[in-house]
């Protein structure tokens, strides 16, 4: 059963320490991205990554790093220099480019809270 | 930087109305995505459209790109409950995908 999973779904953290949100994906997809969304608001790209070992800032990246070691996966860290961290985490694949679909697959999301 | 706008932000329709939401760019978009997002729940895609003035529908859904590929919209004909959700639109420029604000949609039975 191919998609996107995303653990955990919810997730509380004190004020200062860094928390990793895994994303995992077994579609064979080479680009995987992450948002974030705010209650009431839309979504606001974070890190993008294209290929293995590869991976760009989006719009909203201070206070956040990810890696992408494996095609698999890309695993997101929040850390503790991010100002106003409590949201939604979204992770996205899409299929490879050049084949005329870049929909995006999302997976069920991670809520943190941090207090 | 490049923005995508929606309106409106909210609708309220009774069940067996139209509605309509409108997605604007401030630039020239290679693409437009239409997602639906119900309440508690994550982004899944409905659509693509990639070609100026290009329609497509989906039985009670119908979306435009316009000519200029800079604004897009989506039109629901007689919306059931099923349909409350919000409905973002994304445009895609050199592999990164830009989201409009989102039209959250409630239906009234």
């Amino acid at each position: 059963d191919g998609g996107i999973t995303q653990s955990p779904k919810y997730l509380f953290r004190k004020e200062g320490q860094n928390v990793t949100l895994s994303c995992e994906q077994n579609l064979n997809h080479d680009a995987m991205y992450w948002y974030r969304q705010d209650p009431g608001q839309g979504l606001r790209l974070i890190y993008y990554s294209q290929i293995v070992n590869d991976f760009q800032k989006g719009d909203i990246a201070e206070g956040y790093s990810v890696s992408r070691e494996k095609k698999e996966s890309f695993p997101l860290t929040v850390t503790s220099a991010q100002k106003n961290p409590t949201a939604f985490y979204l992770c996205a694949s899409s299929p490879p480019a050049g084949r005329g679909r870049y929909e995006q697959y999302f997976g069920p999301g991670t809520r943190l809270t941090v207090t | 930087g490049q923005q995508v706008m929606q309106i409106p932000q909210y609708q309220h329709v009774q069940e067996g109305e139209d509605f309509t939401t409108y997605c604007n760019s401030s630039t020239t978009l290679s693409n437009i995505q239409w997602y639906k997002q119900r309440p508690g729940g994550h982004p899944v895609f409905l659509i693509q459209l990639v070609k100026s003035g290009e329609v497509k529908k989906q039985k009670r859904l119908t979306f435009q790109f316009g000519e200029a590929k800079k604004n897009s919209s989506l039109h629901i004909t007689a919306t059931q409950t099923t349909d409350v959700g919000t409905y973002f639109c994304a445009g895609l420029r050199t592999y990164k995908y830009i989201f409009g604000t989102g039209t959250r949609l409630k239906v009234l039975a």
